[in-house]
């Protein structure tokens, strides 16, 4: 079956960086692209932006530019979202979700939570 | 930026109820709208895409109209496993939530 499959929980200080993974199976993984978003606690979701697994192109959203680092691994069908610099107010769920040619989020990874705390 | 505003935040609501939760956007984004619905702890999972197309597996109860700007999602009969987060999501111009809307027991 189709599903993305998240790395784990992360504790990291005031600074540093962090790097979660995204896991795909089920379909094939350069036909869709892969979105991150996020969820602060008690929060709504924000989305922070996209790859093309296929070419690796990506955007983010303005928030995130100069901070956030988009990658894949086509050899594993694996994703990869880098946050930078981190801050308290990073401290949130990280989601991957994959959008089909309709742009919406019809997959979604099961959320990695990161930390941020000193 | 397109804002995507939702009313009401919290709907207090029973089994059986019908339930309607709007969903403004600050532009027109067309039928470039999407429902999700979110449980605690959980993912959120597609209800509604392209304004009022229902995805595959999702009950018929729910449904989404409307375009350019004002949106609905209606819960034609509330079901004990419906109360939860609700949030649209505009993806005209990159992609934006709404706040969400929770829908809770009376």
């Amino acid at each position: 079956q189709v599903q993305l499959v998240q790395s784990g929980a992360e504790v990291k200080k005031p600074g540093a960086s962090v790097k979660v993974s995204c896991k795909a199976s089920g379909y094939t993984f350069t036909g869709y692209y892969m979105h991150w978003v996020r969820q602060a606690p008690g929060q709504g979701l924000e989305w922070m932006g996209w790859i093309n697994p296929d070419t690796g192109g990506t955007s983010s959203a303005q928030k995130f530019q100069g901070r956030v680092t988009m990658t894949r691994d086509t050899s594993i069908s694996t994703a990869y979202m880098e946050l930078s610099s981190l801050r308290s107010d990073d401290t949130a769920v990280y989601y991957c979700a994959r959008t089909r040619s309709s742009k919406d989020m019809d997959v979604w990874g099961e959320g990695t939570t990161v930390t941020v705390s000193s | 930026d397109i804002q995507m505003t939702q009313s009401p935040s919290t709907l207090s609501t029973s089994v059986g109820d019908r339930v309607t939760i709007t969903c403004r956007a600050s532009q027109s984004i067309s039928s470039w709208l999407a429902w999700y619905q979110q449980k605690p702890g959980k993912a959120p999972k597609l209800l509604i895409y392209r304004a009022s197309s229902l995805e595959s597996g999702v009950p018929s109860r729910f449904s989404g109209s409307g375009s350019g700007t004002e949106f609905t999602l209606t819960i034609s009969s509330l079901q004990p496993d419906d109360f939860a987060t609700y949030y649209c999501q505009q993806y005209s111009s990159y992609w934006t939530f709404g706040q969400g809307t929770k829908v809770e027991i009376k």
